[in-house]
């Protein structure tokens, strides 16, 4: 099946800086990609939809000042998290498809953020 | 809004047994999906339904889909150590493969 790589796995940060996490379609491209937020013993909630070449699309309640997301090509997504504090802890997970009829979407390995 | 129900939450059963999770969901979707995801780790995929009547089946699970019931089951069979896992449904609503995930079901599969 398609891969999608999410870099870093794990990060920490203190508190108040920025961390950027990147999304990569190794083999299709995507024109579209989703970042997910997942909190201990939680379901995936879905936070904004990244569209290649315009902006993205936030879900209600996320702060798109502070979630920045730029998809600059049909390849690489990145969300940079910016002024973290340690509620912005979390499991951050992201998903990208082919796009062809009947395929799915795949998940990356998702990324670890400890803010301290 | 599409909304998803997943039953039961947490699920313990003994090695050998069978079980079945249900998934509900609220209007009209073109895919169903089905998530394992392992602690600390992202989710890997298991089962893509497209259509009503949909039956799809890997090892010991077994997934199905009723569009007309907005349901779906993943059924476990002869249960083994190795499901222990946590299972997400998710239903997409459009052809952009935005998700909505269930809450989740914690299996614990014990000897």
């Amino acid at each position: 099946g398609a891969v999608v790589s999410q870099h870093p796995s794990w990060v920490i940060c203190k508190s108040g800086t920025s961390v950027k996490i990147e999304c990569r379609s190794l083999d299709f491209q995507a024109t579209t990609m989703f970042w997910y937020r997942q909190f201990p013993k939680q379901s995936l909630m879905l936070m904004a939809t990244s569209n290649e070449g315009s902006k993205a699309t936030y879900e209600q309640g996320v702060e798109k000042d502070k979630f920045l997301i730029n998809h600059a090509s049909l390849t690489l997504s990145t969300l940079t998290v910016t002024s973290a504090h340690p509620e912005d802890s979390s499991f951050y997970i992201c998903s990208a498809s082919p796009g062809a009829v009947n395929t799915e979407a795949f998940f990356g390995q998702g990324t670890r953020l400890t803010v301290v | 809004e599409l909304k998803v129900e997943q039953n039961p939450l947490f699920l313990s059963m003994q090695e050998g047994k069978n079980y079945t999770i249900y998934c509900n969901y609220s209007t009209t979707s073109d895919r169903l999906y089905w998530y394992r995801q392992d602690p600390g780790k992202s989710l890997e995929s298991l089962f893509v339904l497209l259509s009503n009547g949909a039956v799809k089946q890997e090892g010991r699970l077994m997934a199905s889909l009723d569009t007309k019931a907005r349901l779906s089951t993943l059924h476990i069979t002869a249960a083994v150590h190795d499901l222990s896992a946590t299972y997400f449904c998710a239903v997409s609503g459009g052809s952009n493969y935005k998700l909505t995930f269930g809450k989740g079901t914690l299996l614990t599969v014990n000897p």
